[in-house]
């Protein structure tokens, strides 16, 4: 049981450059969540995913697009990278739709992008 | 000014001391969570709770509603309870799953 995993774990990106960062998770959760980690600020929710098929957008989400295809998977993709996207990125899960208010949220290892 | 505000900033201590670290919040919530960072960046649930008290080994968590405050307190502490620690509201009125996160405490225990 792998819980929450995530791919690549470090990536350097050019200005203008696109990347998907992977994520997926073997505990049959419902919800899904991509956040954002920048030093001085807590974290902050990109996207979110109640199920298969559906996302929701979160309080930074511009410059990103999430696609949740299955129930394990939910990827977060970059279409033009930029300096401000430097961040370390979190995925995380928890076992219901939108319960996450009264439920544990279990995170993935991180992914460090850092935008040229 | 941001919602969740968690205090110390920073804080060391030496091995075996009482730790405790702040949490106060601006809104009304449904429920409060505190979690823990490792110093290789994961991130672990520590405790969820919306009343009361709890407790999981050498960890206590407190909140009191009226006031908009939580504490986490660590007794006995240790060099491997060296993390930041991050608390986390779920506002009411708001998406039940959308986390306001404070910037995190950072705890050094020395040997």
């Amino acid at each position: 049981n792998a819980g929450v995993t995530q791919t690549p774990k470090f990536q350097v990106l050019k200005t203008g450059q696109s990347m998907t960062l992977q994520c997926a998770q073997d505990m049959n959760h419902n919800s899904m969540y991509w956040y954002r980690q920048d030093p001085g600020m807590g974290l902050r929710l990109i996207y979110y995913s109640a199920s298969e098929g559906t996302t929701d957008k979160g309080e930074v989400p511009n410059g990103y697009n999430v696609s949740r295809l299955n129930k394990r998977e939910f990827s977060l993709r970059l279409e033009s990278a930029a300096p401000s996207q430097t961040s370390v990125y979190f995925c995380a899960s928890s076992p219901t739709s939108g319960g996450a208010g009264g439920e544990t949220q279990y995170f993935g290892p991180g992914t460090r992008l850092l935008v040229l | 000014k941001n919602e969740v505000e968690q205090s110390p900033q920073n804080l060391t201590a030496q091995e075996g001391e009482f730790i405790t670290i702040n949490c106060s919040y601006s809104v009304g919530i449904s429920a409060l969570h505190w979690l823990q960072q490792h110093p290789g960046g994961g991130i672990v649930s520590l405790f969820m709770l919306s009343s009361g008290k709890k407790k999981h080994g050498r960890l206590i968590a407190t909140i009191n509603i009226q006031e908009k405050h939580s504490s986490l307190h660590i007794t006995a502490s240790h060099p491997r309870d060296s993390a930041v620690y991050i608390c986390a509201v779920i506002p009411h009125g708001g998406s039940n799953y959308k986390l306001t996160f404070g910037k995190g405490t950072l705890l050094t225990v020395n040997p």
